[in-house]
């Protein structure tokens, strides 16, 4: 089946401070992959995606690049800001199915 | 454009007590139709998903239902709440018949606290 396994939060950085926020997954077939931030009391929003082996997905700062030998999606930012708190789900989908959510990773960015 | 709503945006009811939240979708044509839960402290837990009118599949068995009376309408129930219902719930669609690349797209979401 499918999954996806995130680092453990909370990450906490301090303004301007280089971000990784590790994702593995598992998939039953060609995924594509996802990564969706999730601001307080809000629902998710999509980041950004990838959808073949080398593609790197951008938004905002943040990159993530679909790493296929590693089965890796790592999102990355080089300065993060305060606004940038949030909860973040990696997230992949194969076929037709329904998106699979890993647990999130909460981060607390301090001024 | 298309645009989802989900309601209310929060709920506190006792113990075996019914639910319901209600999630629709504008804007689109049937589209796929998505409850995910999220526990405190915990991932996206995909509870059913929707392809078409009366057509629902659930991923886990649990004290919940879903329905699909029209094409744009997703609605969650139970008829009794457990405290372990408690979460936030996450009303989501999709294109109809997208494949592997499409996006899912969120409501506000509804913060469930049984008490």
């Amino acid at each position: 089946g499918n999954s996806v396994t995130q680092m453990e939060g909370p990450v906490t950085l301090s303004e301007e401070a280089f971000l990784t926020i590790n994702c593995t997954y598992t998939a039953t077939g060609y995924p594509s992959l996802f990564w969706y931030v999730q601001y307080p009391g809000e629902g998710l929003q999509l980041l950004l995606k990838a959808t073949k082996a080398d593609d790197k997905g951008s938004n905002k700062g943040f990159e993530a690049t679909y790493r296929k030998e590693t089965t890796s999606f790592h999102l990355e930012k080089g300065s993060v800001q305060v606004s940038d708190s949030a909860v973040y789900f990696c997230a992949l989908r194969t076929g037709r199915r329904a998106l699979t959510f890993g647990s999130g990773t909460r981060l607390q960015v301090q001024p | 454009s298309q645009t989802i709503h989900q309601w209310p945006a929060t709920l506190v009811q006792p113990v075996g007590s019914p639910l319901s939240l209600e999630c629709t979708v504008e804007g689109t044509s049937n589209p796929n139709l998505y409850w995910y839960r999220q526990a405190a402290g915990r991932g996206l837990q995909l509870l059913f998903y929707s392809v078409g009118i009366g057509q629902i599949s659930s991923e886990v068995p649990q004290n919940l239902s879903a329905s699909r009376p029209q094409d744009r309408q997703f609605i969650l129930s139970s008829k009794k709440l457990l405290l372990s219902d408690s979460g936030f719930y996450l009303c989501a669609w999709s294109e109809p018949g997208g494949g592997v690349n499409t996006e899912a797209f969120f409501g506000q979401g509804t913060r469930l606290t049984v008490v």
